[in-house]
């Protein structure tokens, strides 16, 4: 079946301007995560959904980014007034109740 | 907050030698340990995990051990091939992988010279 996707695969944006990125998870998925990845380096934890709601959102680095998921599904991330620091790979993955997450292919964001 | 150390950060070993990636963790409540393999350019993919009932898991040349007491766990590849030559990040959580964060390591960037 089809695996975890995201889009666009890549956006290049100017500084100060809003950006979207989508994650369309694995079907039957409840959880669903959002992970930064800057250039050489792990992954950092931004925001996990179960269901619709978000328990945990400590690693959203600012109050310029968000999250939100609707019908347990699709979720978008939103970052304002992005900053050149913003720069990433941003990865979605899901997962079932008790299985392993799986990763979309990211979207690589580059502000300047 | 939990947080995962790992090392080396870059390995490089001759076809056929064994590897070992090392990684400690801070918080004694973790309990799911996922190593990720990423190729360049590609996402991460699960090779390996284990969970905090278990000491030692193996699959073909991929082996991890976990030792509690200590807070460590190590990744293990035996008979390395030159396919093996990525990055592999190693990830903790504390909810069981399903239902919560990984915190991951930094990464180690893996050689594999033919």
């Amino acid at each position: 079946g089809a695996g975890v996707s995201q889009s666009p695969s890549n956006k290049v944006t100017e500084k100060g301007k809003d950006v979207e990125l989508r994650c369309d998870p694995i079907s039957g998925h409840t959880a669903l995560y959002w992970y930064r990845q800057s250039l050489g380096q792990g992954l950092e934890f931004l925001i996990y959904f179960q269901g619709n709601s978000a328990p945990d959102k400590s690693g959203l680095p600012s109050d310029r980014f968000s999250a939100e998921r609707t019908g347990g599904s699709v979720s978008t991330l939103t970052i304002q007034r992005t900053q050149q620091e913003d720069s990433a790979v941003y990865l979605c993955a899901s997962s079932q109740l008790a299985g392993e997450q799986f990763f979309g292919p990211g979207t690589r964001l580059t502000v300047l | 907050g939990e947080n995962v150390e790992q090392h080396p950060s870059t390995l490089s070993v001759q076809e056929g030698d064994s590897a070992v990636i090392k990684c400690t963790y801070s918080d004694s409540a973790s309990n799911y340990f996922p190593w990720y393999k990423q190729e360049l350019g590609k996402r991460p993919q699960l090779i390996i995990d284990i969970r905090s009932n278990v000491g030692e898991k193996k699959d073909q040349r991929i082996a991890v051990t976990l030792n509690k007491t200590a807070k460590h766990f190590s990744l293990h590849i035996t008979e390395t091939q030159p396919e093996d030559s990525a990055v592999y990040f190693c990830a903790a959580s504390l909810h069981g992988g399903s239902q919560g964060n990984l915190i991951f390591g930094k990464g180690t960037k893996l050689s594999v010279k033919p």
